[in-house]
């Protein structure tokens, strides 16, 4: 069975400072990785996704993502944090054989000091 | 290009009473998901549907919870009778369908207080 773990429900940086949110993930065939972001009061906007190719992931707002198959992980990495990025961060995974459903993390919730 | 929209966008009303959440999914996708978000649960799938067709409603709670797709441009999620524990965010999302490359679109989410 598929599964996501985002370690750390709350992660705070300094406006400026490097972002890494981390995920890890089970699955016993190839995934496909998402991650979302969600405002207050609004729903889930994609960042970036890995299916297939370069393992090195570039999004919006200027974040990216590795997909590391020997770790499981996908991490999310932003170098710099603007306090508009103060926001949840949602993980997910599907398989690869086509079905449709996602499997999310817990989230992961950014808090940016000034 | 309009996005998925739900409807209402907030929704009280008190236990014991009907409840109808609306979602129409962006034009051309052809499958549709109900998530059901909280605190304590965070986000979990509810039902979805590919062409209309419920394809997976094992998240669905019980038998007070029911949804419908008649077209594809349209689908409701109904619950009946409603309780306090239904409080929730509930959203909607939606995908071309053409492979699970694709990344859901969600909607903006319809805030359900049950008082």
């Amino acid at each position: 069975a598929q599964s996501v773990t985002q370690l750390g429900s709350h992660v705070s940086v300094s406006e400026g400072a490097l972002v890494l949110l981390r995920c890890n993930y089970s699955s016993s065939v190839p995934p496909y990785l998402f991650w979302y972001v969600q405002y207050p009061n609004q729903g889930l906007q994609l960042l970036l996704k890995y299916t297939t190719g370069a393992t090195l992931v570039k999004g919006i707002n200027g974040f990216e993502a590795e997909f590391k198959k020997s770790e499981t992980s996908f991490h999310l990495t932003k170098p710099s944090a603007h306090m508009s990025d103060a926001a949840e961060y949602f993980c997910a995974v599907s398989e690869a054989s086509g079905t449709y459903k996602y499997i999310f993390g817990t989230g992961t919730r950014l808090k940016v000091l000034a | 290009d309009a996005g998925v929209i739900q409807s209402p966008r907030h929704e009280v009303t008190e236990m014991g009473q009907e409840v109808t959440l609306r979602c129409k999914p962006i034009s051309g996708h052809n499958s549709l998901f109900w998530y059901r978000q909280t605190m304590m649960r965070g986000l979990e799938l509810l039902i979805y549907f590919n062409n209309n067709v419920p394809i997976d409603d094992s998240g669905m709670p019980e038998d007070r919870f029911s949804a419908k797709m008649p077209n594809a441009s349209f689908s409701t999620l109904k619950i009946q009778p409603s309780e306090p524990r239904d409080s929730a965010v509930y959203f909607c999302a939606s995908l071309p369908g053409e492979g699970s490359n694709q990344p859901q679109h969600f909607g903006d989410g319809t805030r359900l207080s049950i008082l």
